[in-house]
Formats: structure tokens, sequence, C-alpha cells
């Protein structure tokens, strides 16, 4: 099925070690996004890509860098996990950079730093 | 500062009950609204929006949601809950002017037999 498509699904890292998230869309999708999802917190924004070649930070983006590889994809690096980094964390797509557009989301990678 | 209030964390029904899950927001102007469910180990599935117009909207899976201006509430609403339903359930706010997104913390709904 089209949607969004993210890998790892599961990740365990120790304090100190660096991975990349990937994901990637096949809806022609121009913004992309990366929020994580804590108990109690609901969804906050991480990093944004409004078009293929841009990034933005969101509301939380320390200890995290992306890079808008293409349009179709869109990956979050943590270069130095901490364990307050242990979340799940959600990619989405929009069509357009607006709040006229609803998001498709991916199913999400639950990381724990330990 | 805008927020999005869902004020149950948990709720449970029991099957074939009514179900209304309630958002209340904080802006000046009326904002785009949402509503997502989440099932278990999935992401995050558009259930209705409002933009503007009639004021309660219908959705997929048998959901409808009503804005209430004077209240600052976007409630979900079903009239017969299946077990399927059983899921968290977001509510989100689109701020034009600022073009940004805020979500609510969720809410847990457990379905009895």
């Amino acid at each position: 099925n089209a949607g969004v498509t993210q890998t790892p699904k599961f990740q365990v890292l120790k304090t100190g070690q660096s991975m990349t998230l990937q994901c990637a869309q096949d809806m022609n999708h121009n913004s992309m996004y990366w929020y994580r999802q804590d108990p109690g917190m609901g969804l906050r924004l991480i990093y944004y890509s409004a078009s293929e070649g841009t990034t933005d930070k969101g509301e939380v983006p320390n200890g995290y860098n992306v890079s808008r590889l293409n349009k179709r994809e869109f990956s979050l690096r943590l270069e130095s996990a901490a364990p307050s980094q242990t979340s799940v964390y959600f990619c989405a797509s929009s069509e357009e950079y607006s709040v006229n557009y609803g998001y498709t989301f991916g199913s999400g990678t639950r990381l724990t730093v330990v | 500062a805008q927020s999005v209030t869902q004020p149950d964390i948990h709720i449970t029904v029991s099957e074939g009950a009514s179900l209304e899950l309630r958002c209340n927001y904080s802006y000046g102007a009326t904002p785009y609204l949402f509503w997502y469910v989440q099932s278990p180990g999935q992401g995050l599935q558009l259930l209705l929006k409002y933009f503007s117009g009639d004021t309660l909207v219908q959705g997929i899976k048998g959901f409808e949601a009503e804005f209430k201006r004077s209240q600052s509430s976007f409630n979900l609403r079903k009239p017969s809950v299946h077990w399927s339903d059983a899921a968290e359930y977001f509510c989100a706010v689109g701020i034009i002017n600022f073009n940004k997104f805020y979500f609510g913390s969720g809410t847990k709904l457990n379905v009895k037999p």
C-alpha cells in the first residue's frame, strides 16, 4: 500500500551511540515531518521539510539532525543518543506545507536509549 | 500560547454504547480542526477534519465531530462503539497564520465486550 515507510521499527541504543531513522513516502508529497511521541505529551515536532531542499527546526530539535535526501526521503539522525531521547518517533508527510492538508503518518520507530 | 486539551486520558465504554471524546482548544480565531486515531503499533490515521461551514462533520469508520465556537470545542462522537474502535485518539488544531499544528495528549479508548 502507498504511504509512509519508516525503518527500523524498533531500536535499542546505548547512551552516546548514534543512529539514523529512515523515512520514505511514495505519494509525491512535498512536505515531510519528524515527530516524537511521549506518554501524556501528544506529538511534538522535531524537524520538518516544507519542500525538497529545505529543512527547519520544530518544537524540540535539540540533539537531532535531519536530511531531506530527495523528495521521497527524510532521515532523522541522533548523533549521541541520550536516555531522554527514548520515545516513539513518527515520520509524516503532506501534499504541501499548509494546515489545509492532513498528514499521512508512518507506523513509527520505538527507540530505547539505555 | 495555543494549546489543545483532551481532558480524558482513559475512557472505557461497553461495546454498542455511544462515545464522546472531548477536545478543547485555546486560540483567538477558529483554527482548522482534526481528529486522528492510532491503533496499537500503528501510525496516526486521519478520521475527520473541519475547516469551515457545517459544524457537524462526518468522518471515516462512523465517527462524527461537532465544532462549537462558543465552547472552543471539537468533540468526537460515535453512536455505537465496536471492539475494533479500541485505540488512542488525538485531537489536533492547525493554526492558519503560523502554519503550525498542535496535538492534544490523546485519549485512550478501551471497549468492554
